[in-house]
């Protein structure tokens, strides 16, 4: 069965620090995507990024980076230089492959880690 | 419009009575899904559309749930015999197909309305 754990339920930083937000995974299907998607106060969901289980590259947007581990089944998301902005729900998700190689159906997502950065 | 839309934003009912949620796409996009969470928890999966067909309604509850979807547009998530456990925000989603797949798979990347948060009194 699929299963995403975000064991952290609530983290705080202080502006200009570091953070990391953790995902772990457990699949049996040898292809799929991992997501993370930010919740801010307003509620709405935002993507933020999709990572294919054939590419264990780590990325980085700006202040955003993600590091894909397979061997840990890890997804791990740090924040560079926190900013209040960044304060939201983050969620870690997962999909099976579909058919014809893209995503499918549902997302299955974990719990979520809340962000608190205080200025 | 630009996003995923969903009314009724806010709905307070009393135990027993039916709710309709409804559910505007991304014009174009062939996937549509009901997601349910619940305050303070993560999401939890409802049904998937494809098309007008639902091919996974494996997260809906009980059979007080209900959804359709008509004109590979909008779609319409029914509850009826509202219970107390019932409250929580209904977050609809839409996402795009793969170019040159015929529609039949999706990018995986869900674009979310604001969800229609439901009080059962």
């Amino acid at each position: 069965a699929q299963k995403v754990t975000q064991a952290q339920t609530e983290i705080s930083v202080v502006e200009k620090e570091d953070v990391t937000l953790d995902c772990v995974y457990e699949t049996r299907d040898t292809t799929y995507y991992l997501f993370w998607y930010k919740q801010p106060p307003s509620g709405e969901l935002v993507f933020l990024i999709r990572r294919n289980s054939f590419d264990e590259q780590n990325e980085i947007s700006g202040r955003y980076s993600w590091n894909f581990q397979k061997s840990t089944s890890s997804f791990n998301f740090t924040i560079t230089a926190s900013q209040v902005v960044d304060s939201a729900v983050y969620f870690c998700a997962l999909s099976e492959s579909g058919v014809g190689g893209g995503a499918t159906n549902k997302l299955i997502f974990g719990t979520g880690t809340l962000l608190a950065v205080q200025p | 419009g630009a996003g995923v839309s969903q009314s009724p934003s806010n709905k307070v009912t009393e135990k027993g009575k039916d709710v309709e949620l409804r559910c505007d796409p991304i014009s174009g996009h062939t996937a549509l899904y009901w997601y349910r969470q619940r305050l303070g928890q993560g999401l939890e999966f409802l049904i998937y559309f494809q098309g007008n067909s639902a091919p996974d309604k494996s997260g809906l509850p009980s059979d007080r749930f209900s959804a359709e979807r008509t004109g590979e547009s909008v779609s319409t998530l029914t509850i009826q015999r509202t219970q107390q456990e019932d409250s929580a925000v209904y977050l609809c989603a839409s996402s795009s197909p793969l170019p040159y797949t015929s529609g039949k798979t999706n990018t995986g990347e869900l674009f979310f309305g604001e969800g229609s948060r439901l009080t059962v009194l």
